[in-house]
């Protein structure tokens, strides 16, 4: 079965530090990856997504995401943290023929001045 | 804002009733999805429509039903409710019927059945 994994439940850093979410994915086929982010009481915003080429995807707020086949991750990652950036961010799969989206449980962000 | 627009924003019932959720995609957009977001089961897809036809399915119960209307505004319709359906439902849109593509997502419907 296709399925997500984000093995934090929260991660905590200190404003300014670089932060890293971690995602790995276990699909049988080409899998399209994406990071939502979701605020308190807000739907879900697209963050960035992962479809070909270029392995490092930059998407919203600064946000980037690595893609590595051969450890079946897509790590989110951010060069300097903001307090602002505290939310729960979801990492999300599709596959050619299911176009529904496949989420990890979430992780929680926690950024501290 | 995503251009999502989710209507109503909270919804309070009772366990056996009847609720209809409703979901406007954004403009231009042919495809809309329905998701429920529960503390024990996460973020699950449920159904999808793309210009007025069911195209997917996922874990919908059989007392739920969808459907998307000729100006492709969509309804989530829950019946004979129970407390485990307590949820945040949410919409979302993408402009075509392809893996790829971006889903947009709405602010979402919290419905709590008392």
């Amino acid at each position: 079965a296709q399925s997500v994994a984000q093995p934090e439940d929260q991660v905590n850093v200190a404003e300014g530090n670089p932060l890293t979410v971690k995602c790995t994915y276990s699909v049988s086929g080409n899998p399209y990856l994406f990071w939502y982010v979701q605020y308190p009481n807000r739907g879900l915003q697209f963050l960035l997504k992962y479809i070909t080429g270029d392995n490092l995807v930059k998407g919203s707020y600064g946000f980037e995401a690595e893609f590595n086949k051969s450890q079946t991750s897509f790590h989110l990652k951010k060069p300097s943290a903001l307090v602002s950036d505290s939310a729960l961010y979801f990492c999300a799969v599709t596959l050619n023929g299911y176009n529904k989206l496949i989420f990890g449980a979430g992780t929680r962000l926690a950024v501290h001045p | 804002d995503s251009g999502v627009t989710q209507t109503p924003k909270h919804l309070i019932t009772a366990t056996g009733q009847r609720v209809t959720l409703r979901c406007s995609p954004r403009s231009g957009d042919l495809s809309v999805y329905w998701y429920q977001q529960s503390l024990d089961q996460g973020l699950q897809f449920l159904i999808q429509y793309y210009n007025g036809e069911e195209r997917a399915k996922g874990n919908i119960l059989e007392r739920f039903s969808a459907q998307q209307f000729p100006d492709l505004h969509s309804e989530l319709n829950l019946s004979s409710l129970e407390l485990g359906d307590s949820a945040l439902y949410f919409c979302a849109s993408s402009v075509e019927d392809l893996y790829q593509e971006t889903q947009y997502f709405g602010p979402g419907t919290r419905l709590l059945v008392l």
